[in-house]
C-alpha cells in the first residue's frame, strides 16, 4: 500500500514552453501533497505544500505565477513550469501524506527529471 | 528559522564497520524525524523513524537515537554492506497549529556514504 506514481518519469522540453507533472496517490486519499526539488548532488528543497480543494502554500522564494500548483482531488496534485528555462533543470519529487492525527510519514514519487534545452 | 544541519556530507568506511551520522533541528516543537536512503536517480526511502516520545529505535542494523533537550538525532548502521553505499537524508517536521498551520518535513543536506569490500 502506500503508492506515488508521477508522470512523466522524465520530460525534455524547449525554454519558454511550460510543462506539466501529475502525481497521483494510487491506493489512498492523500489530503495533502508535497513537492520538491532535487539539484544534482543537493538536497530536497520543498517548493510547496498542497492540500485538496485550497490554494498551495509556496516555500519563501518559489515563485507562485511560475510554478503553478494544484489539487484538485484527494489523489492527484499537478505541478506546471510555467516559461520553462534552463536553470528549472532539475529532478522534481512529489510526496503525499494520508490524512489523520497519526499520519506523519509522507509516501514519495518516483521523481520527474526536467531538462529545459 | 527551520533548518535542519547534517554531518558529515560524506563518509567512508570499510564493510562491516559502522556508520553514524548526525543531524540537528533548530525548532523545539518538532515531533517527528524520519531517515531516508536516495540511490542516484531514485525515490527517497524510508528506512527508519522516531517520534519525540521515544529516544531510541531499533530495525535489525539500523538504529535511531534522539536527544529532545539537545534537538538532536543520530542513524547508526552496524554491520556495513556494499549495498548500504547511497545518499541518506535526515528530516525533521516543522509545524504549527491552528488557521494557516502546516506540517512539513524539511531535509538535511544528505551524506554520501560509501561501504568499501
Amino acid at each position: 500500500g502506500a503508492v506515488v506514481s508521477q508522470h512523466p518519469s522524465w520530460v525534455i522540453c524547449k525554454s519558454g514552453t511550460s510543462v506539466k507533472i501529475e502525481c497521483r496517490s494510487l491506493d489512498f486519499q492523500a489530503t495533502t501533497m508535497f513537492w520538491y526539488r532535487q539539484f544534482p548532488k543537493q538536497s530536497l528543497m520543498l517548493m510547496a505544500t498542497s492540500n485538496e480543494g485550497s490554494k498551495a502554500t509556496y516555500e519563501q522564494g518559489v515563485e507562485k505565477d511560475k510554478f503553478l500548483i494544484n489539487h484538485a482531488s484527494l489523489t492527484l496534485s499537478t505541478l506546471t513550469v510555467t516559461s520553462a528555462h534552463p536553470e528549472d533543470s532539475s529532478f522534481y519529487i512529489c510526496s503525499a501524506r494520508a490524512p489523520g492525527l497519526a499520519a506523519y510519514e509522507q509516501y514519495f514519487g518516483p521523481g520527474t527529471r526536467l531538462t529545459v534545452t | 528559522g527551520e533548518n535542519v544541519e547534517q554531518h558529515p556530507s560524506t563518509l567512508s568506511v570499510q564493510e562491516g564497520d559502522s556508520a553514524v551520522i548526525k543531524c540537528t533541528y533548530s525548532d523545539s516543537a518538532s515531533n517527528y524525524f524520519p531517515w531516508y536512503k536516495q540511490e542516484l536517480g531514485k525515490r527517497p526511502q524510508l528506512i527508519i523513524d522516531i517520534r519525540s516520545n521515544v529516544g531510541e529505535k531499533k530495525d535489525q542494523r539500523i538504529a535511531v537515537t534522539l536527544n529532545k533537550t539537545a534537538k538532536h538525532f543520530s542513524l547508526h548502521i552496524t554491520e556495513t554492506q556494499p549495498e548500504d553505499s547511497a545518499v541518506y537524508f535526515c528530516a525533521a517536521n516543522f509545524r504549527r497549529l491552528g488557521t494557516g498551520g502546516y506540517n512539513k518535513l524539511i531535509f538535511g543536506a544528505g551524506t554520501r556514504l560509501a561501504v568499501h569490500p
